[in-house]
């Protein structure tokens, strides 16, 4: 069974720092690219940054809004994928997903989400 | 970036009616190498992770009813709901992973009339 489980948010004031971790079970982890998307309450979606696999250099990309800020990485012995997030902000408030993106097959499989929340 | 595009914005149709959501990208994302689709579509119910329905445009995830179908190449796709049932209602997102920025369309709220 396919299980990606998120941890690590929290309440944070404005300027903090928090790290999300994003542990995966039940498939190839190290062949997958993990990306993290957020959704803020009563929101759409949207995709903040991504770390792809070995075999494509553990490439990174992430949307402007978050870019100096957040940094995605990956721990291919543990099946862990992490967000360092610093410098927040009260908009970057959202419940935020790590996916993996199964580059031979096209699936995406989804965690259950964490809240994160900035106020002060 | 790549736009993504949906419409209707929200929809209302009778139990057993067919419903259809439509998905616009901006450009294709087709990529001809393995002529696959990078476009997915997923329901969401309040309170709940996006569910994965359909990858690749057009491929069923596994354990998602039949009645759930993708079609579409290029820019312009379709999630269809051959037989709405009261469990569909939900928002419906298309997203394309052709590229980063991955985007998502807006979603399409479906409701039962």
């Amino acid at each position: 069974e396919v299980q990606l489980v998120e941890s690590g948010g929290g309440l944070v004031q404005p300027g903090g720092s928090l790290k999300l971790s994003c542990a995966a079970s039940g498939f190839t982890f190290s062949g997958s690219g993990m990306h993290w998307v957020r959704q803020a309450s009563g929101k759409g979606l949207e995709w903040v940054g991504r770390i792809k696999s070995k075999v494509n250099n553990y490439a990174i990309a992430y949307i402007a809004s978050v870019e100096g800020r957040f940094t995605v990485s990956r721990d291919d012995s543990k099946n862990t994928a992490y967000l360092q997030m610093n410098s927040l902000k009260i908009e970057d408030t959202a419940v935020y997903y790590c996916v993996a993106l199964v580059a031979a097959t096209g699936q995406l499989y989804w965690g259950q989400g964490t809240l994160v929340t900035v106020s002060s | 970036d790549i736009v993504m595009t949906q419409s209707p914005d929200s929809l209302a149709a009778s139990l057993g009616e067919r419903a259809t959501i439509n998905c616009k990208s901006s450009q294709s994302v087709l990529y001809s190498p393995n002529n696959k689709n990078y476009l997915a579509w997923y329901q969401q119910k309040p309170g709940q992770p996006p569910k994965l329905l359909i990858y690749w445009a057009s491929t069923r995830e596994s354990g998602v009813p039949d009645r759930f179908s993708g079609s579409g190449s290029g820019t312009d796709f379709t999630l269809t709901i051959s037989s709405l049932q009261a469990e569909d209602v939900a928002v419906y997102y298309c997203h394309h992973y052709y590229t980063t920025p991955i985007t998502f369309g807006q979603g399409t709220r479906l409701e039962i009339k």
